[in-house]
């Protein structure tokens, strides 16, 4: 692989379903990102972690959890799923976590909660 | 409160030039990003400013003033492939990227 990769790529998922969202990079960066995005709002920062082993809470971490056991792992978990849980799921890594720093972006789940 | 704001859809013609400007409010500030979005795909990085000024990429540009809480993206020669949605994104004191929600941009022939 190369890069950054997720999994699924869509999910229909009945509420109160548990889910979890699989990300994976393969550029040994340290910093790793969860957002959602929906229509006519920017992106909003789940969870992030700066390195394996921390994670730390973004705008919107209610209802989610993640892990980072390793570097190139980064898995999202929605314990009971809620059809406001409907979204875009982007991960994204960066090398660090400071100043010119891009962040590459998987290409997403869609996830539809019903 | 934090809050990027940028205008929801513009229109340009293929060969032309356009300006997608946006404004800044946040806690602290560590560079701002411009990142492209095709339809149905993962946003992509541009542009990255921290000093005011310009900063040019090929038929890119990246303008930022941080004492008016700006900063614009310009795009020449637009091409068709062009069409997307174009992403301004501040990074905050924390270091986390606050993100505006986004400038649909559409090029007609």
């Amino acid at each position: 692989i190369a890069g950054i990769t997720q999994a699924p790529t869509s999910q229909i998922l009945a509420a109160g379903r548990r889910m979890t969202l699989r990300c994976t990079q393969d550029m040994r960066h340290n910093a790793m990102y969860w957002y959602r995005q929906d229509l006519g709002l920017g992106l909003r920062l789940i969870h992030y972690s700066n390195t394996a082993g921390t994670t730390g809470k973004g705008e919107v971490p209610d209802g989610y959890s993640v892990s980072r056991a390793n570097t190139d792992d980064f898995p999202l978990t929605l314990a009971s799923a809620v059809p406001s849980q409907t979204s875009v799921y982007f991960c994204a890594s960066s090398d660090s976590t400071g100043g010119h720093n891009e962040q590459f972006f998987g290409p997403g789940t869609r996830l539809t909660v019903l | 409160g934090q809050n990027i704001d940028q205008p929801t859809e513009m229109t340009a013609t293929e060969g032309a030039i356009v300006q997608i400007n946006c404004t800044y409010q946040t806690s602290g500030f560590n560079g701002l990003f411009w990142y492209q979005q095709h339809a149905g795909e993962a946003p992509t990085f541009l542009s990255y400013n921290v000093l005011d000024g310009l900063e040019e990429k090929g038929r890119f540009s990246s303008f930022l003033s941080r004492s008016k809480g700006y900063s614009y993206l310009l795009l020449k020669e637009l091409q068709m492939k062009d069409s997307a949605s174009y992403l301004c994104a501040c990074m905050d004191s924390n270091y986390q990227l606050i993100w505006g929600a986004g400038t649909k941009l559409i090029i007609k022939p």
